[in-house]
C-alpha cells in the first residue's frame, strides 16, 4: 500500500540554523510529491512540488527539496531558518491519481 | 482571487448531535475534495467531487457522513449523529482539471470537537 513517512514528529532548531525535514514514501513508481506548510490558524500552503525533471526543486520562502529515487525520499531543506518558519510541515504524494496521501506531519519549533 | 473557504472554523457539539460543514472552492474549480485529520494522525482523504458528482467516496468512514455538492459549487459535509471519534480537523481542497497538474488548494479547515 502507498504510504508516506515523516519520521520526525517534532523538530527544534535555532533561528539561523539549517533545517532538513525528512520524508520517505512507499510506492512502486515515481509519484507526484508535495510539501505543504500549515501555520497556526491558516490552511495548508504549498511550499513546492515535484512532478518530473530536475530532482532539486525550489519553492517559496527559501525552501528546497530533493527527490532521491534510490532512497524513495523527498526531504525538505532550508539553509537558514527564520522564526516565522515555525509551523507544521506535511509531505504528500499523489500516486498518479488525485488522492493525496499525507505523512503525519513534522512540527517545527524555532528558538530565538 | 479568493481561496478555498470553510465554515465554521470551529464547532463544538455533543455526541449524537448533527453538524454540517461547508466548503466554498475556488471559483471555476470543478474538483473538490474533503480530507480529515484526527489528532496526531495523518491527513486522510475522504472523498472527491467532480462538479456535482461524487467521483470517489472511498475514504468516508461510515454512513453517518454525507457529502453533497449541489450545483457543482459549494459542498457540505454532514455528520449525523456525531460520535467522539469524529473529532478532528476537516479540510476541503479544490483543483482545476489541468492534465498532469495535481496541485490542490486547501482551505483553513474546520476543527470539530465532539464531547
Amino acid at each position: 500500500a502507498q504510504s508516506v513517512t515523516q519520521p520526525d514528529i517534532h523538530i527544534t532548531v535555532s533561528e539561523g540554523a539549517s533545517l532538513e525535514l525528512r520524508c520517505n514514501y512507499s510506492y512502486g513508481a515515481t509519484p507526484y510529491l508535495f510539501w505543504y506548510v500549515q501555520s497556526p490558524g491558516q490552511g495548508l500552503q504549498l511550499l513546492l512540488k515535484y512532478f518530473s525533471g530536475d530532482t532539486l526543486v525550489q519553492g517559496i520562502k527559501g525552501f528546497e527539496a530533493e527527490f532521491k529515487r534510490s532512497q524513495s525520499s523527498f526531504n525538505l531543506r532550508k539553509p537558514s531558518v527564520h522564526w516565522s518558519d515555525a509551523a507544521e510541515y506535511f509531505c504528500a504524494v499523489v500516486p498518479l491519481t488525485y488522492k493525496y496521501i499525507f505523512g503525519t506531519g513534522t512540527r517545527l519549533k524555532v528558538l530565538a | 482571487e479568493a481561496g478555498v473557504t470553510q465554515f465554521p472554523s470551529h464547532s463544538v457539539i455533543e455526541k449524537g448531535q448533527t453538524v454540517t460543514l461547508r466548503c466554498d472552492p475556488i471559483s471555476g474549480h470543478d474538483n473538490l475534495y474533503w480530507y480529515r485529520r484526527v489528532m496526531g494522525k495523518e491527513i486522510k482523504f475522504l472523498l472527491h467531487f467532480v462538479k456535482e458528482s461524487k467521483q470517489d467516496e472511498s475514504g468516508m468512514p461510515n454512513n453517518r457522513f454525507l457529502a453533497e455538492r449541489t450545483g457543482g459549487t459549494y459542498s457540505t459535509l454532514k455528520v449525523q449523529p456525531a460520535e467522539l471519534e469524529d473529532s478532528g480537523v476537516y479540510f476541503c481542497a479544490s483543483s482545476q482539471d489541468r492534465g498532469g497538474d495535481y496541485e490542490q488548494y486547501f482551505g483553513p479547515g474546520t476543527r470539530l470537537t465532539v464531547t
